[in-house]
């Protein structure tokens, strides 16, 4: 089955700075990866996802690149603030035919701190 | 994107009493659902996947009769967690699709004393 694997862990930034999210996978199938968001006590929140016919995507200050051939794919944060501080989780799964709902494989998640 | 309505949000039980967990789509009808675990720092785990009108498929280790689920409608879906024990005790979230896309809950914190 698949597994997704997350680093780093944690990661600690300056306000302003840039954060990236790594994350690879296993399964060679899978096609979509979404990020998201998740605050303390609260449940996860999509920020951006990316299907496996594109190698990038933008909205704003967040973008996610995918290397298929690899099988990674990352999150980039630009001019972070403290409200981007929280879990982030990257997902990964097997759209079926039609955009069949399966299954979505979690990573492991990292703790984002944006320190003022 | 969509709202997925999910009640109640924070719940105390005893020990040895069951506990119900409603999970709506508000503004979208979803066949399907999914229902999560998560221990506190870790990440969301599957524990079963909810289909409207037929039974839920459950995730290898995740016993159906103490995780009872129920999908009586394109909105709604149910965990039942009976027999609570301490061990319960965890963050459960729900998810429905919608246009390919997996929309969350708020997340359930179950207490099991």
């Amino acid at each position: 089955g698949e597994n997704v694997e997350q680093h780093p862990s944690t990661l600690s930034v300056q306000e302003g700075d840039s954060a990236v999210i790594k994350c690879t996978y296993s399964d060679s199938a899978s096609n979509y990866f979404p990020w998201y968001k998740q605050e303390l006590g609260k449940g996860p929140q999509l920020i951006i996802d990316i299907r496996s016919n594109v190698g990038e995507k933008k909205d704003q200050r967040i973008a996610v690149t995918l290397n298929k051939t690899a099988k990674h794919f990352s999150l980039h944060i630009t001019e972070t603030q403290p409200e981007d501080s929280a879990v982030y989780f990257c997902a990964a799964s097997n759209r079926g035919i039609g955009g069949a709902t399966n299954k979505l494989i979690f990573g492991t998640g990292t703790l984002l701190a944006v320190q003022p | 994107g969509a709202v997925v309505s999910q009640h109640p949000s924070r719940v105390i039980c005893k020990s040895g009493t069951s506990v119900k967990i409603e999970c709506r789509s508000l503004d979208f009808q979803a066949t399907t659902m999914f229902w999560y675990r998560q221990f506190p720092k870790q990440s969301l785990m599957l524990m079963a996947t909810s289909n409207e009108g037929s039974k839920a498929t459950y995730e290898q280790g995740v016993e159906k009769d103490k995780f009872l689920i129920n999908h009586a409608s394109l909105t709604l879906s149910t965990l039942t967690v009976t027999s609570a024990h301490p061990e319960d005790s965890s963050f459960y979230i729900c998810s429905a699709p919608l246009q390919a896309r997996a929309f969350f809950g708020q997340g359930t914190r179950l207490t099991v004393v």
